[in-house]
């Protein structure tokens, strides 16, 4: 079975600072991989997706991840982080063989000024 | 493009009745997917459709749970005998195409609160 592990619950950056958020995943081939991001009391928007090719892809509002098969990693960076950046953060994978998005626990963000 | 519409987006109730929502998803997308999110966990999958056809129904999606898309377009889930363990936000998701490669696009949920 599939599963995604974000290992930081809770994560406090200064505003301006860069910004990495880990996520791991565990599938026997390579999975679809997703970062989505939710503010409070609302649904979750897509920041980027990785089916296949280059492994460091880009997304909105400036982020970016790198898949590392080696390390079975999507870790999402930012390299200047906005106020507006505070919220949760959640990785997903999914396979091949399922339409279903398997999430992990999120990473909240806090964003100090 | 309208985003994926979720209806209500609040609801009280007391445990034992029996609730319904909806989710109208974006226009042209055949896929639609229920997932439920508990505080502090992230959302965890509890069916999809393809067009009208319910195609995959998690473990977590009780007898007391009913998903329909009658005409392939919105959706409703019906929670019936709601339970206290039944509150939390209930996420509906649509994404498009004939592979699974195609990124799911959510609604901002209704939240559903047992007394």
């Amino acid at each position: 079975a599939q599963s995604v592990t974000q290992p930081d619950i809770h994560i406090t950056v200064s505003e301006g600072a860069s910004l990495e958020l880990r996520c791991n995943y565990s599938y026997g081939a390579t999975p679809y991989l997703f970062w989505y991001v939710q503010s409070p009391g609302q649904g979750l928007q897509l920041l980027l997706k990785y089916f296949s090719g280059d492994t460091l892809v880009q997304g909105i509002k400036g982020f970016e991840a790198e898949f590392k098969r080696s390390q079975s990693s999507f870790n999402l960076r930012k390299p200047s982080v906005h106020w507006s950046d505070a919220a949760e953060y959640f990785c997903a994978s999914s396979g091949a063989g399922s339409y279903q998005l398997t999430f992990g626990k999120g990473t909240k963000l806090s964003v100090i000024p | 493009d309208t985003g994926v519409s979720q209806d209500p987006r609040h609801k009280i109730t007391k445990r034992g009745q029996n609730v319904t929502f909806r989710c109208d998803p974006i226009s042209e997308h055949n896929r639609l997917y229920w997932y439920r999110q508990t505080l502090g966990q992230g959302p965890e999958f509890l069916t999809y459709f393809q067009n009208e056809a319910q195609l995959e129904k998690s473990r977590l999606l009780s007898d007391r749970f009913s998903a329909e898309r009658p005409k392939g377009s919105f959706s409703t889930l019906e929670i019936q005998r709601t339970e206290q363990g039944d509150s939390a936000m209930y996420l509906c998701a649509s994404s498009l195409g004939d592979t699974n490669n195609q990124p799911q696009h959510f609604g901002d949920g209704t939240r559903l609160s047992i007394l």
